[in-house]
């Protein structure tokens, strides 16, 4: 079936530690994007790609990078910089297609907890 | 500056009741509004998508309005079960730009 896969489910960031996660799909979708989820907020963008080899600088870029090397995967690298990692990450993609809004598909999150 | 308003933001019902949840936004410059549904611990998963040029969608027991000269739309459930227990979140996809804009959700509990 065609979907969305985020690895791991849950992961752990030791003080001073980069960590990556990972985002695949299989649905042939130009756009890919992340998305941070705190408790009782909406979700908020970080990064997002039309294309691939070019992304662009979403809401709360700080402290995050992405790489958008093939067209199934945008892989996050949580950074050092990031002073406040925890939270659920969501990777999610779409057709891009003109200017005729597209419904947004989800993976299942990656919960990212300090050590 | 869009922004996406969900209220209540918790909802208690009894099984078998009909329920409105309220989104409204800001701006109504927008391609589309999007209804999701979110598991504890899940992704989010796609109920309905609006177009600007529409002013509802259906399926199944859920039915989605569009009003965007007010900047509001609402979920209907029809015949609440306990199986709709979730968070339900609007989003709102802006003209001129590639940004969505999320609520922050309403959390249904619908009781046995």
């Amino acid at each position: 079936d065609g979907g969305i896969t985020q690895s791991p489910k849950y992961l752990f960031r030791k003080e001073g530690q980069n960590v990556t996660l990972s985002c695949e799909q299989n649905l042939n979708h130009d756009a890919m994007y992340w998305y941070r989820q705190d408790p009782g907020q909406g979700l908020r963008l970080i990064y997002y790609s039309q294309i691939v080899n070019d992304f662009q600088k979403g809401d709360i870029a700080e402290g995050y990078s992405v790489s958008r090397e093939k067209k199934e995967s945008f892989p996050l690298t949580v950074t050092s910089a990031q002073k406040n990692p925890t939270a659920f990450y969501l990777c999610a993609s779409s057709i891009n297609q003109g200017a005729k809004g597209q419904p947004q598909h989800f993976g299942d999150g990656t919960r990212l907890s300090i050590l | 500056k869009q922004e996406v308003t969900q209220i209540p933001a918790a909802l208690s019902v009894p099984e078998g009741e009909n329920l409105v949840l309220n989104c409204s936004f800001t701006d109504s410059a927008i391609y589309n509004l999007q209804w999701f549904r979110q598991d504890p611990g899940k992704g989010l998963t796609s109920l309905l998508l609006i177009q600007s040029s529409q002013r509802e969608q259906t399926s199944g027991r859920l039915n989605a309005s569009l009003d965007k000269s007010s900047g509001r739309s609402t979920l209907y459930i029809a015949a609440s079960q306990p199986g709709d227990s979730a968070t339900y979140l609007c989003a709102v996809r802006n003209t001129g730009g590639f940004k969505t804009i999320f609520g922050a959700g309403t959390r249904l509990f619908v009781k046995a």
